[in-house]
């Protein structure tokens, strides 16, 4: 894999299903994968900077698992609820010395009530 | 709330114009990234400055241009506007030093090319 690839692109769920996604990333030259939160209109805000292979990150009904080896970080949203509804970007870092942030083009969540 | 801004908000222009754009960074913030953010694609790596030096480049022509203030404000220029270059420009600070790199994201300019 050369560039960063997420999937699925969309995915549409109800109000208290739990959901998964996929971002798979360059396993050469990791230096640290980041996960977005985006909302229209607002900024994109971070979820989790995952760093180390084997790291899990927890934030809420929110987590991530990072495997560095073979490319790839999953995240999960349990008990979905309305206001999940976002778009979520992986963004990964190689270590070239700066801060290079790679994106994935995002899976868009809607959540039904 | 990042508590980074960027002004304007939405931005129309025409064809071989000049644009500028602004971000103010988060307090103590020494690096300022942009990114370009096309319909339907991830947000693409324009440049980064450190300490008011550019410190890295993508794949972005020299008439995409960028200064970095000493109080750690910065601007984005972009000459010669092509229609292509509708989009939305988002920038992102950080501290050099944190582990990993977390980057603080303003909501970004909506510029649209006629």
């Amino acid at each position: 894999i050369l560039n960063v690839e997420q999937s699925p692109q969309s995915l549409h769920v109800q109000e208290g299903d739990s959901t998964n996604f996929t971002c798979s990333f360059p396993s050469s030259n990791f230096y640290a994968l980041h996960w977005y939160r985006w909302e229209t209109a607002k900024s994109p805000e971070a979820l989790f900077v995952m760093t180390l292979n084997g790291d899990e990150k927890k934030k809420g009904r929110i987590s991530a698992t990072l495997n560095t080896k073979e490319g790839y970080s999953y995240l999960y949203i349990k008990g979905s609820q309305p206001e999940d509804s976002a778009t979520y970007l992986c963004a990964f870092i190689r270590n070239t010395g700066f801060q290079k942030l790679v994106f994935g083009t995002g899976t868009r969540l809607l959540v039904s009530p | 709330e990042t508590g980074v801004t960027q002004s304007p908000t939405h931005l129309i222009k025409t064809r071989g114009q000049q644009v500028t754009l602004r971000c103010s960074s988060q307090s103590g913030h020494n690096t300022v990234s942009w990114y370009q953010q096309a319909l339907g694609q991830g947000p693409q790596f324009i440049f980064q400055y450190y300490r008011e030096e550019e410190n890295g480049r993508g794949n972005f022509p020299p008439r995409f241009s960028g200064l970095q203030f000493p109080n750690y404000s910065s601007e984005l220029n972009v000459n010669a506007l092509e229609l292509d270059d509708s989009a939305l420009y988002l920038c992102a600070s950080s501290l050099r030093t944190s582990g990993g790199y977390e980057q603080f994201f303003g909501p970004g300019t909506r510029l649209t090319v006629l």
